[in-house]
């Protein structure tokens, strides 16, 4: 079974610039999430998606931060413009619902780390 | 509110010695629980679960964990650490509702050889 895909791995910009990361989940896994690591801390969601609907996007800085997931499988998260504080790794996860009776754990990329200059 | 609690940034412990990463939790009705591990430029692993069942759950690379419901503990174990462990390791709960999780901040295991 391919695991959650993400590109690019590596990005480095300058503030007030613009980026996106690309997330392709595991096949068949409805529910998708959008995470940012600072270095040191533990993830934080920033958004998630249940097919192609925004189940919660409490905790994404609106006015910056984008996303979309327009088919129901693969997403992109957009920062416009950058500031300094945006550096970190965006972890794209994936998993199945419960509503299907399965218990599902999460399954992580591998990141895409952002460095904003 | 839903919310996991790892009281040790930092764990230290020689190669061959039992180890303990510790978690605390608070959820409303029965938990979810899991732990993941990360290794310097990665994503997070899964390692183990608790969904119900027996309390003692073992996972990969013979890791284990004790789900204590008295004391809202989910703490991770391995009889015998070695040098390769040494990562950190993230604490979660699974909200059933709204298939959310909340994680930890985070144990920095290291293992001394």
């Amino acid at each position: 079974e391919a695991g959650v895909a993400q590109s690019p791995r590596y990005k480095i910009i300058e503030k007030r610039q613009s980026v996106a990361f690309w997330c392709n989940p595991i096949s068949g896994h409805a529910t998708l999430y959008w995470y940012q690591q600072i270095l040191g801390q533990g993830p934080k969601l920033l958004i998630q998606f249940q097919n192609n609907g925004v189940v919660d996007d409490s905790q994404l800085p609106k006015d910056r931060f984008s996303a979309e997931r327009l088919k129901g499988v693969d997403s992109t998260l957009k920062i416009q413009p950058a500031k300094l504080e945006d550096s970190a790794v965006y972890l794209c996860a994936s998993s199945t619902t419960l509503d299907r009776g399965r218990n599902g754990e999460l399954f992580f990329g591998e990141g895409s780390r952002l460095t904003v200059l | 509110a839903q919310s996991v609690a790892q009281p040790e940034d930092q764990v230290n412990v020689a190669e061959g010695n039992p180890l303990t990463v510790k978690c605390t939790y608070s959820v409303s009705g029965n938990p979810y629980l899991f732990w993941y591990v990360q290794y310097p430029n990665r994503g997070l692993q899964f390692l183990l679960k608790y969904i119900t069942g027996d309390n003692l759950v073992k996972g990969s690379y013979g890791f284990e964990a004790e789900f204590n419901k008295s004391q809202t503990s989910f703490h991770l174990k391995k009889p015998s650490a070695l040098v390769s462990d040494s990562a950190l390791y993230f604490c979660a709960v699974r909200d059933k509702g709204g298939n959310q999780f909340y994680f930890g901040t985070g144990t920095s295991l290291t293992v001394i050889p």
